[in-house]
């Protein structure tokens, strides 16, 4: 059973450009959700997709978008960065069944913009 | 709104001590609610969850609906128990609020 992987592990990037991170999730699972770890904060929610579809979305703007695909590996977009997007970017991917799900967390990517 | 509130950013204990990690959060339905821990190095994961009622490495927690409260508790703490500790909240949204976390420090 793989776990939950994530790429690429840093990356820099600058103002006002565009920026694609991926997460390959763990086996059997069919859902993923994305999370934003400022330094010194826990993760923030950014939205969460099922079968390919959106079913959760946290407080961020429309320039943070997101797909799932067929194999539920998943991307995390986000357009026009800016200084503040700086944070380590966390994937999460569940079997969503019956019940409460466990989450099973990637390393993260940590992502610098200057 | 959900919010998760830790008001302990760091926790010192000795050794064998007892040890308590405060979570507090707001939420107008019925949450769901979880303790995830990361350890040095480590990705974070589940440490336990209130609906499965259960103890894991020793740690429990209850839910208090009337103090809004989960807190994260362990009689005797061991060296091993130190670690960033997060408490979550998940609403009807599927939406997961997770606290600023406290780093326990275990001393031998």
């Amino acid at each position: 059973e793989t776990g939950v992987t994530q790429s690429p592990t840093h990356l820099i990037k600058t103002r006002g450009q565009q920026v694609t991170l991926r997460c390959s999730s763990q086996s059997g699972h069919n859902t993923v959700s994305w999370y934003q770890q400022a330094l010194g904060q826990g993760p923030q929610f950014i939205f969460q997709y099922y079968r390919e579809e959106e079913n959760g979305r946290g407080n961020f703007p429309p320039r943070f978008s997101g797909l799932q695909f067929p194999n539920y590996s998943s991307e995390l977009n986000v357009n026009a960065l800016e200084l503040d997007d700086s944070a380590l970017y966390l994937c999460a991917s569940s079997y969503s069944g019956t019940g409460v799900e466990k989450l099973f967390f990637g390393s993260g990517t940590q992502l610098s913009v200057l | 709104a959900q919010r998760v509130t830790q008001p302990e950013k760091l926790l010192s204990v000795f050794k064998g001590a007892p040890v308590e990690l405060k979570c507090n959060y707001s939420y107008s339905g019925s949450p769901e609610l979880f303790w995830y821990v990361q350890y040095s190095r480590q990705r974070l994961q589940l440490l336990l969850r209130h609906i499965s009622r259960e103890s894991i490495k020793g740690f429990t927690a209850d839910l208090n609906k009337g103090e809004t409260s989960f807190h994260l508790k362990k009689p005797f703490a061991q060296e091993e128990d130190s670690a960033m500790y997060y408490c979550a909240l998940r609403g009807s949204n599927y939406k997961l609020t997770f606290g600023k976390g406290t780093l326990l420090t275990v001393n031998p």
